[in-house]
């Protein structure tokens, strides 16, 4: 069974761009969570995803924003990018949500934000 | 004052020593759980749980509710276990986000 898969693997962009991420959930899985990982701030919850609903939302501002699609793909778009959005992007998989199952964890996406 | 503690911050040990890490938290949870983070990022869920102990080879997880207290322990520890654990609740004012200690970084030493 193929495990999460998120793309890019890396990226780089410039303030005030905007970038788009993807993840693919393990099949079957229908909820998707994405994070933010920043080596002061650790991991924030950034959004759930759940048949195609934002189920539950971090404190995050509206320029992270968020979907799924019908076969469980999610996207996390960000815009207007600042500095401080370099991190690593997780995204995490589960049948139901991470309020009643494990979640299984993609290898992230890696922006830079210069 | 962060609503997840984690105790340790970092931890370094001997093989084959008993690990125990620890997880505090300040809010209502419903459930917490506990991940490993290996260097390069990829993580791993290791146990969910909302009350009682969890036992999965060598690592067994706690709960006491009324504390707000968990631990991780590893028994027979193993160069292999280096890694970050991260304890995660799910709680707060929603009771449905999902709050994130900040991690303990255990190196094993062979």
């Amino acid at each position: 069974k193929a495990g999460v898969t998120q793309t890019p693997r890396y990226l780089i962009k410039t303030r005030g761009q905007q970038v788009t991420l993807s993840c693919s959930p393990i099949s079957g899985h229908r909820s998707v969570s994405w994070y933010q990982q920043t080596p002061g701030q650790g991991l924030q919850f950034l959004f759930e995803y759940f048949s195609e609903t934002q189920r539950n939302k971090g404190n995050f501002p509206g320029r992270f924003s968020g979907r799924q699609f019908s076969n469980s793909r999610s996207e996390m778009n960000v815009s207007t990018l600042e500095l401080g959005d370099s991190a690593l992007y997780l995204c995490a998989s589960s049948l139901a949500g991470y309020f009643y199952n494990e979640q299984f964890f993609g290898p992230g996406t890696r922006l830079t934000v210069l | 004052k962060n609503e997840v503690e984690q105790s340790p911050q970092n931890l370094t040990a001997q093989e084959g020593e008993f690990i125990t890490i620890n997880c505090s938290y300040s809010v209502g949870i419903s459930a917490l759980h506990w991940l490993q983070q290996h260097p390069g990022g990829g993580i791993v869920s290791l146990f969910m749980l909302s009350s009682g102990k969890k036992k999965h080879g060598r690592l067994i997880a706690t709960i006491n509710i009324q504390e707000k207290h968990s631990s991780l322990h590893i028994t027979a520890s193993h160069p292999r276990d280096s890694a970050v654990y991260i304890c995660a609740v799910i709680g707060g004012d929603s009771n449905y986000q999902l709050i994130w200690g900040a991690g303990t970084k255990l190196i094993i030493k062979p």
